[in-house]
């Protein structure tokens, strides 16, 4: 079966300091990866996605970036994080293949930033 | 493009009562809905999706949805509300780019069952 993990699940920073967050998903090749965010009371905002190793789609400009260095790998990382950076991050996945149209993102547990 | 929208931000019920939560969508073409839940700090778990096959579709945990092309509308019920049921629900549009589901997310509901 297939499972997703992201780390560290809790995290506080201080504003500027860098960031990386990591997921990884296991029983599956070739996935479609999506990062998003939440902040404290909206809803889920998505932030990247990937449909494989290297090729990254931003939705949003920001001071964040991605990478998917491997196949079921992938980062969210910045080099001067802000206030309004900090709230709940999501990694998701799903399959690829065509007619992905009713294909279900399988979310990980989150990782909660809080930037001071 | 797609679009969905909850009208609720908050629900409250008694335990035992009927849940009913409330999405509406905006789609250009036939649209594939999601519900998922939300248990504070955790991700996001599938509840139930509609794909075209039945209008009425059954998920877990008891929840269902009926999808309504005349009311643009798929709405979440529980005939019986428990009190694990309190959570946040998240109603999803997916459109599809290129092999790549893209998902519009609706701003939440949150659940709050009484006892």
């Amino acid at each position: 079966s297939q499972t997703i993990h992201q780390w560290p699940a809790t995290l506080v920073q201080p504003v500027g300091s860098p960031l990386s967050l990591e997921c990884t998903v296991e029983g599956t090749s070739n996935p479609n990866l999506y990062w998003y965010r939440q902040a404290a009371g909206r809803g889920l905002q998505l932030l990247f996605y990937s449909v494989g190793i290297g090729q990254i789609s931003s939705e949003v400009p920001q001071n964040l970036s991605a990478s998917r260095p491997q196949d079921r790998q992938f980062i969210l990382s910045s080099k001067k994080l802000l206030l309004s950076d900090s709230g709940f991050y999501l990694c998701a996945w799903s399959v690829q293949r065509e007619l992905s149209l009713y294909n279900e993102q399988f979310f990980g547990p989150g990782t909660r930033l809080t930037v001071l | 493009a797609q679009s969905v929208t909850q009208l609720g931000s908050h629900v409250s019920v008694s335990e035992g009562a009927l849940v009913l939560l409330r999405c509406n969508y905006s789609s250009s073409v036939p649209p594939y809905l999601f519900w998922y839940v939300q248990y504070p700090n955790q991700g996001l778990q599938l509840l139930l999706k509609y794909t075209s096959a039945a209008t009425l579709v059954k998920g877990i945990n008891g929840f269902e949805a009926e999808f309504k092309k005349s009311e643009t509308s798929f709405h979440l019920t529980k005939p019986s509300a428990h009190m694990s049921d309190a959570a946040e629900y998240f109603c999803a549009v997916s459109d599809d780019i290129y092999n790549f589901n893209k998902f519009y997310f609706g701003s939440g509901t949150k659940l709050n069952v009484k006892p």
